[in-house]
């Protein structure tokens, strides 16, 4: 149960595009379509983002995107706000009932 | 309004036990898989523990393995989590998160465990 692998910074400009990724092993991320995306801003509660790849969270606006590729999953913020600036992490089903995370990411908005 | 509530947290000494609870309301509780989920002072989360539906399966990460045990009363919408042999590394907020197709859609506002002599 090894952590995923995220970028620990990236950084965008208000209305720019950023994407981060989330790198796995064929036995979480590339084994199953049960990646999970979420946005944690500083002293507060985790929110679900995305689900199941590419599924929205039920609110979640249509600027945040999912994907993935063999063992790399990947999410896409369009149109930065200085809303977005919080930490992003990324989870994974690893079989067996389990589930891993990644280390986050710290999005920065310049 | 989906609400999920935790108990239970503590300061506790190094080999010490604590029993976390979580109260769930606003959903059919009994429907769902739960876990639950910590996070370490200035960490990131790590999953502890899943429990699905029914009580028949359970999953536990590495860390928690031999210590930690998930349990669940669906007759009381609650979620258990014993953890015996606590170490200083388990230190950290502990959330209550409800499974949405494998995505955790709702979570609790965390109560922090303190493991220290």
């Amino acid at each position: 149960q090894s952590a995923l692998t995220q970028p620990a910074s990236v950084s965008g400009s208000p209305g720019q595009s950023i994407t981060i990724s989330c790198t796995g092993t064929s036995r979480d991320v590339g084994s199953y379509d049960h990646v999970s995306w979420y946005r944690q801003h500083p002293g507060k509660v985790p929110k679900l983002l995305i689900y199941e790849v590419t599924k929205r969270s039920s609110g979640v606006s249509d600027r945040f995107s999912g994907s993935k590729s063999g063992n790399t999953a990947s999410l896409t913020i369009s149109g930065l706000q200085a809303e977005d600036e919080a930490d992003y992490y990324c989870c994974a089903y690893a079989g067996s009932k389990t589930w891993v995370f990644g280390g986050g990411t710290k999005l920065t908005v310049l | 309004e989906v609400q999920l509530v935790e108990s239970g947290g503590g300061l506790v000494q190094p080999g010490g036990s604590l029993r976390l609870s979580c109260a769930a309301s606003g959903f059919t509780f009994s429907r769902y898989s739960m876990n639950w989920v910590r996070q370490a002072p200035g960490k990131g989360l790590e999953w502890i523990s899943n429990i699905n539906s029914g009580s028949s399966l359970t999953g536990y990460a590495d860390s928690a393995k031999g210590r930690f045990t998930i349990s669940r009363d669906d007759a009381k919408n609650s979620l258990n989590l014993q953890m015996n042999s606590l170490r200083d590394d388990d230190t950290a907020v502990y959330y209550c998160a409800r499974d949405h197709d494998y995505g955790f859609d709702s979570w609790g506002q965390g109560i922090l465990v303190t493991v220290s002599s």
